[in-house]
């Protein structure tokens, strides 16, 4: 399986700043996501980052508050905008490898918005 | 797009007795339902999977089962363990991404 770190693993900000995750994967990956997992909740899925292009947002979630960028098939990060405590949340990347169905999950980030 | 109901949200068992977990979706399309196990603090893990053209597949003492027609799967877990304890989510796939049941915390008492 595809290991899959994220940087940073946690982090504390301020309400109005901006913080950009990354997700590095040690193996090619056809598709990557990133899902939002907030304090006892499910996994709500934010986005598809298309490598090359711009990402597919799901119902909810825009581009201007979630930027997302893929540059090559290994590589993806998340910025998260103007930063409000109801962002407080997990943020994981997941990744699908070529030819197979399994989708793992990244570590996560924990974002603490004060 | 796709919706995920998963029933119930928690569920208490006594070890050595067996815990079963429902789903149903939403889209027909839908062909890959995994589930997945989360502990506090961790990442979702892949317990199982199964495909549409199957309609039950077992590993060891869980066991996942699809009806297609009425749309809905389910995770047994058979001879609980305490180690069994943590959330537990269901999935489809009918396009390319995941989505999730809203899980169900499992305990398992000794």
């Amino acid at each position: 399986s595809a290991v899959i770190s994220q940087k940073p693993s946690r982090d504390i900000c301020q309400r109005g700043t901006s913080l950009t995750i990354q997700c590095q994967v040690d193996s090619q990956v056809t598709m990557m996501f990133w899902y939002r997992q907030q304090p006892g909740q499910s996994l709500t899925l934010i986005a598809t980052a298309n490598q090359g292009s711009e990402a597919t947002y799901e119902s909810g979630f825009v581009i201007d508050k979630f930027p997302i960028s893929r540059p090559n098939l290994t590589f993806s990060t998340l910025t998260v905008s103007n930063m409000s405590p109801e962002d407080s949340s997990i943020y994981l990347c997941s990744v699908v490898g070529a030819g197979q169905e399994t989708q793992y999950f990244g570590p996560g980030t924990r974002l603490l918005v004060l | 797009g796709e919706n995920v109901e998963q029933h119930p949200s928690t569920l208490s068992v006594q070890e050595g007795d067996s815990a079963v977990i429902k789903c149903t979706y939403s889209d027909s399309a839908s062909n890959y339902f995994p589930w997945y196990k989360q502990e506090l603090g961790k990442r979702p893990q892949l317990i199982i999977d199964i495909r549409s053209n199957v309609g039950e597949k077992k590993d060891q003492r869980i066991a996942v089962t699809l009806n297609k027609t009425a749309k809905h799967f389910s995770l047994h877990i058979t001879e609980t363990q305490p180690e069994d304890s943590a959330v537990y989510f269901c999935a489809a796939r009918g396009g390319s991404a995941l989505i999730f049941g809203k899980g169900t915390t499992l305990s398992v008492s000794s």
